[in-house]
Parts: C-alpha cells; sequence; structure tokens
C-alpha cells in the first residue's frame, strides 16, 4: 500500500527558500501512470494545488505560484520535491504532498499526512 | 485561489439527508472535466471520497453519492451521521490553469 510522508523545516525566514520532500513507500515512484502534487492549506482556510510533476519529470504549475516554484523528482531515492522561493507569510501553510492516479480519474486519491511551514523571522 | 464555489456551512440532524453544491465555469466542470470530493476531518489530511463525479473509493459508504450538470456537481449525503461532521472540498481541472483546483469547502454540521 503506497504511503506519502513530506519532510521539510517548519520554520523559513522570510525571503528566503521553502525545500520540503515527499517520500513514497509502498510502491515506486517511477512505476504507472501517476501524477505527484503538492499542496497547501493556510490555517482555518481551503485547498491550493501547488503544482505536479510526472514520473516523466514533466512538470506543470499554478500561475499564480509559478515564478517562484520547482518541483523535482530523485527516482534513486523515491522521493519528490518542492523548492518555493522569496516566501512571506501569505505562504505559511500546511503543505501536503498527494498522488493522483489514472485508475481515480486523475483524483488525488493518495495523500502525505500534511506538515506545518510557518514563515517568520 | 478557488474557482470553484461551495456553500460555507450546510447542517442536518442526524439520519437526515443533506446536499453540498459545487459550481464552477466553462473552462472546468462545464468543459466535461471530472469532479471529485473529499472528506477533511479536523486536524487531518483530506481524504478522497467520491472520484470521476460519481464513483466511491472502497470502503467509503454508500451513504456518500455525486452527481454532475453542466457547469456544477453536487455531493449526498444520506443518513447523516455524527462521524460525517467534517469539512468537504470538491476539485476539478482547469484548462486555462492547466492544473487542479479546488472548491471552496463547506463544513458539515450535525445538529
Amino acid at each position: 500500500q503506497v504511503q506519502l510522508q513530506e519532510s521539510g523545516p517548519g520554520l523559513v525566514k522570510p525571503s528566503q527558500t521553502l525545500s520540503l520532500t515527499c517520500t513514497v513507500s509502498g510502491g515506486s515512484i517511477s512505476s504507472g501512470s501517476y501524477y505527484w502534487s503538492w499542496i497547501r492549506q493556510p490555517a482555518g482556510k481551503g485547498l491550493e494545488w501547488i503544482g505536479r510533476i510526472y514520473t516523466s519529470g514533466s512538470t506543470n504549475y499554478n500561475p499564480s505560484l509559478k515564478s517562484r516554484v520547482t518541483i523535482s523528482v530523485d527516482t534513486s531515492k523515491n522521493q519528490f520535491s518542492l523548492k518555493l522561493s522569496s516566501v512571506t507569510a501569505a505562504d505559511t501553510a500546511v503543505y501536503y504532498c498527494a498522488r493522483t492516479s489514472g485508475a481515480a480519474r486523475n483524483a488525488f486519491d493518495i495523500w502525505g499526512q500534511g506538515t506545518m511551514v510557518t514563515v517568520s523571522s | 485561489q478557488s474557482v470553484l464555489t461551495q456553500p460555507p456551512s450546510v447542517s442536518g440532524a442526524p439520519g437526515q439527508r443533506v446536499t453540498i453544491s459545487c459550481t464552477g465555469s466553462s473552462s472546468n466542470i462545464g468543459a466535461g472535466y471530472d469532479v471529485h470530493w473529499y472528506q477533511q476531518l479536523p486536524g487531518t489530511a483530506p481524504k478522497l471520497l467520491i472520484y470521476g463525479n460519481s464513483n466511491r473509493p472502497s470502503g467509503v459508504p454508500d451513504r456518500f453519492s455525486g452527481s454532475k450538470s453542466g457547469t456544477s456537481a453536487s455531493l449526498a449525503i444520506t443518513g447523516l451521521q455524527a462521524e460525517d461532521e467534517a469539512d468537504y472540498y470538491c476539485q476539478s481541472y482547469d484548462s486555462s490553469l492547466s492544473g487542479g483546483v479546488f472548491g471552496t469547502g463547506t463544513k458539515v454540521t450535525v445538529l
């Protein structure tokens, strides 16, 4: 059974780069036709899709964040990562990694537990 | 930024039926893209509840059902139970964003 686990610093200073990693267990990140996404949720607010990477390495990003976001994959470590540059307090949120599966008609069928990131000096 | 609109809250007594609407546009739901629904219990990650407009993943009770028509979709919960108290989000694909979009979220309260 595939599971996802986010990891990374819980505190980032303003103007710096937020870096998170999602480790995939119970299956290979490069097997099958899956997209691997990052989604965030500020406290008390809704969900925002940040971007995704395909197993081939191709990416799509939310236009509102595109200039600051980079998503990459490391198949040797069975991980994919998020980098968000020039962060401000508005980037404070719980960050989730999730899998999109064709078998689930491209729904986010598996989610990590989420990791809280606070942007503060 | 949410481009799918949901009512902020709905409520019902145990055993009743409640519905949650999700209104989109011609670049997402109206373009024929699938709608999915997620349940988020307090302090936990969202969980897939309905995929492909009306399909339930294994383990999801048949009290939950989904439908889609035009630029809107709906989630129905019949036989409401205390454990259904949670936030619910719809989600689709938007061609203008080339990515996923979520609804504004609806809090379900069991009276």
